[in-house]
């Protein structure tokens, strides 16, 4: 079934630790998201994909990166979390166009740092 | 089932007259809704939301938006375009779902302001 998903969905870690979230999609998009969502419930963009091999960082400042090898795996790293990183991540994918839109989200994981 | 719709695939505006976006929803419980904006080659950028309170929200950029509720309506506007403002414009929800929160996003408007 095409659909998106991200692992984990809860994730408790230290700090310092190196962590990497997961998200793939099996829908065949070419454009993918990842999205931070704040206490204000609102989205902020921290990082996007064109396609393979093309990443670029968002409106929102972060310090995670992102890689994108192959069209359905876009995984987000955290080379040393700190407790400023607790947060939900959402990741997307989709097509946009005149008339309409093919946005699809994952289900988030919620990332504790203590 | 719960839909927002965006009832304009397309908006022309020419530059310094007032915009307006149009947004309706259709959810059960109070909704907490939202406006992005998506420029090309990028992803959504958020503009405003309304959660409770003031029915008139002031956003980024000079937008605002009108929550209404008997009409279950949240239509973005602007005093006064600007040719930068041409993007394509979601109105979304978020509702509660199976113990959790998702967003329900409308199917988009792009805007065109003319000089």
């Amino acid at each position: 079934e095409a659909d998106i998903y991200q692992t984990p969905r809860y994730l408790v870690i230290g700090t310092g630790k190196k962590i990497t979230l997961e998200c793939s999609q099996t829908m065949g998009h070419d454009k993918m998201y990842w999205y931070q969502q704040d206490p204000g419930m609102e989205l902020h963009l921290i990082h996007y994909s064109y396609g393979v091999n093309s990443t670029e960082k968002g409106d929102l400042s972060s310090e995670s990166t992102v890689s994108r090898i192959r069209t359905e795996h876009f995984p987000l790293t955290l080379e040393s979390a700190r407790p400023s990183h607790t947060s939900q991540y959402l990741c997307a994918s989709g097509e946009t166009g005149f008339g309409g839109y093919g946005y699809t989200f994952g289900s988030g994981t919620r990332l504790t740092v203590v | 089932a719960q839909s927002v719709a965006q009832p304009e695939d397309q908006v022309n505006v020419a530059e310094g007259n007032p915009l307006t976006v149009k947004c309706t929803y259709s959810v059960s419980g109070n909704p907490y809704l939202f406006w992005y904006v998506q420029y090309p080659n990028r992803g959504l950028q958020f503009l405003l939301k309304y959660i409770t309170g003031d029915n008139l929200v002031k956003g980024s950029y000079g937008f605002e938006a009108e929550f209404n509720k008997s009409q279950t309506s949240f239509h973005l506007k602007k005093p006064s375009a600007l040719v930068s403002d041409s993007a394509l414009y979601f109105c979304a929800v978020r509702v509660r779902a199976s113990g959790t929160y998702k967003y329900i996003f409308g199917t988009g408007t792009r805007l065109k302001v003319l000089a």
